[in-house]
């Protein structure tokens, strides 16, 4: 059982440039998330999904997009790559939010220069 | 605007002796409240969760204290380890769809 994957785990984008980080789960979980980490931030939301077809900005969408096909993978699109995007890219998914928590991916390290 | 605050922002407790980590909320509809333990360079895990229907709960050396008329909760960690040193959120979810998430406070264990 892999959990949640995510891949690449670290990357290096110069300004402009764009790039999808991809995130799939095998749980059969109905919800996904996008977060970003930045130091001392703590985690912030990007976009999730509620199920396949289904997804909805979160509090920091600005400069991304997502798209969920399937159940199992929730990509995250990065267009026009800046330096405020650098960041730690966590995924995370679950099955129902009022029984259990979230499970976390391993995250991408993703700086842009 | 935070939905849910934490404090300290960071800790420091000597091996064997108590760490405490406060959260508040002001979402009357939060009915799930988890922490999450973060190692640097990994991802959070779950680590405890408790509802509103009781007072506290306790998993091994982590118990989760709750107090529903203040709308505030604490992570107590008895007899702490240098392993415990780690980065601890909690969050809180209830009639929606995401967690809220606190913003973290960084533990160090001294041995």
């Amino acid at each position: 059982n892999a959990g949640v994957t995510q891949t690449p785990k670290f990357r290096i984008l110069k300004i402009g440039q764009s790039m999808t980080l991809q995130c799939a789960q095998d749980m059969n979980h109905n919800y996904m998330y996008w977060y970003r980490q930045d130091p001392g931030m703590g985690l912030k939301l990007i976009y999730y999904s509620v199920g396949a077809g289904i997804t909805d900005k979160g509090e920091v969408p600005n400069g991304y997009n997502v798209s969920r096909s399937t159940t199992e993978d929730f990509p995250l699109r990065l267009e026009l790559a800046a330096p405020s995007q650098t960041s730690v890219y966590f995924c995370a998914s679950t099955y129902r939010l009022a029984e259990e928590g979230y499970t976390f991916g391993s995250g991408t390290r993703l700086t842009v220069v | 605007q935070q939905q849910v605050k934490q404090s300290p922002q960071s800790l420091i407790v000597q091996k064997g002796g108590i760490s405490i980590i406060n959260c508040a909320y002001e979402n009357t509809a939060f009915d799930y409240f988890p922490w999450y333990q973060q190692f640097p360079g990994k991802g959070p895990a779950l680590l405890i969760a408790i509802r509103p229907d009781v007072s506290e709960k306790k998993e091994g050396r982590f118990t989760i204290s709750f107090n529903k008329s203040a709308k505030q909760f604490s992570l107590h960690i008895m007899d702490s380890q240098p392993g415990d040193s780690a980065t601890y959120f909690c969050a809180a979810s209830g009639g929606g769809n995401q967690f809220y998430f606190g913003t973290g406070t960084s533990l160090t264990v001294i041995p």
